[in-house]
């Protein structure tokens, strides 16, 4: 199975300031029909867990432009340029490129 | 808009059976592929299963193939989780979500397996 491990598991951030979640696979992710099945997703607190970023860097409707996602192979990055007070939560990632699907061990988001 | 409402959770003594359920309404079910996914209480996220489309694929976790069957009605726009031989470590919250990348996911139904 693919192994995804996330950086850092817990991250205090600053409001105004940017943050960075790095998820790295075990295995490369892109799959045979040319897509990178890599994909974030944030769940607040008592809340379900929402999408983000589908296949690495697409922005869902309604996700603030400050949320970006990047990478290629096994290495991919989930950036926030600029954290506010609703970014508080815990993010994940997962690959849906080899069967089984694996998520990250998530990175829990809260503010200095 | 998308509506995406589990039922069936519950709690089950070890070993027991129980079926879960995940009402679609707001989109045209029959073309996506769906998801369920769990998570144990204060923990992570864990991929459980997935069927296409039409139904003629399903797969599985290792945590959960040959004890878990997902199956879909296209006429209720209906998903479906049977678990049976349920075991202490399935207790969680269960999630179904939309489509092969997860667009869109229900608010879960909490399963308790205890005796």
């Amino acid at each position: 199975d693919v192994v995804m491990t996330q950086s850092p598991l817990s991250l205090p951030v600053t409001l105004g300031q940017p943050a960075s979640i790095s998820c790295r696979c075990s295995q490369g992710l892109l799959h045979s029909d040319g897509n990178t099945y890599l994909h974030w997703f944030q769940q607040r607190p008592g809340q379900s867990p929402r999408r983000l970023i589908y296949k690495v860097s697409n922005r869902d409707s309604g996700v603030p432009d400050r949320f970006s996602g990047s990478g290629s192979g096994t290495n991919f990055t989930l950036k926030i340029s600029r954290v506010e007070a609703e970014d508080v939560g815990v993010y994940y990632c997962i690959q849906g490129t080899h069967w089984p699907f694996t998520f990250g061990p998530g990175t829990k988001v809260d503010i200095k | 808009q998308v509506q995406l409402v589990e039922s069936g959770g519950g709690v089950v003594q070890p070993g027991g059976s129980l079926s879960l359920s995940c009402a679609a309404s707001g989109f045209t079910f029959s073309p996506y592929g769906m998801h369920w996914v769990r998570q144990a209480p204060g923990k992570g996220l864990e991929w459980v299963s997935f069927i296409r489309y039409d139904g003629t694929n399903e797969y599985y976790a290792d945590s959960v193939k040959g004890r878990f069957t997902t199956s879909r009605d296209r006429s209720s726009n209906t998903l479906y989780l049977q678990m049976n031989s349920l075991k202490p470590e399935d207790t969680a919250l269960y999630y179904c979500a939309k489509e092969y990348s997860f667009e869109y996911w229900g608010q879960g139904t909490l399963v308790t397996v205890s005796s």
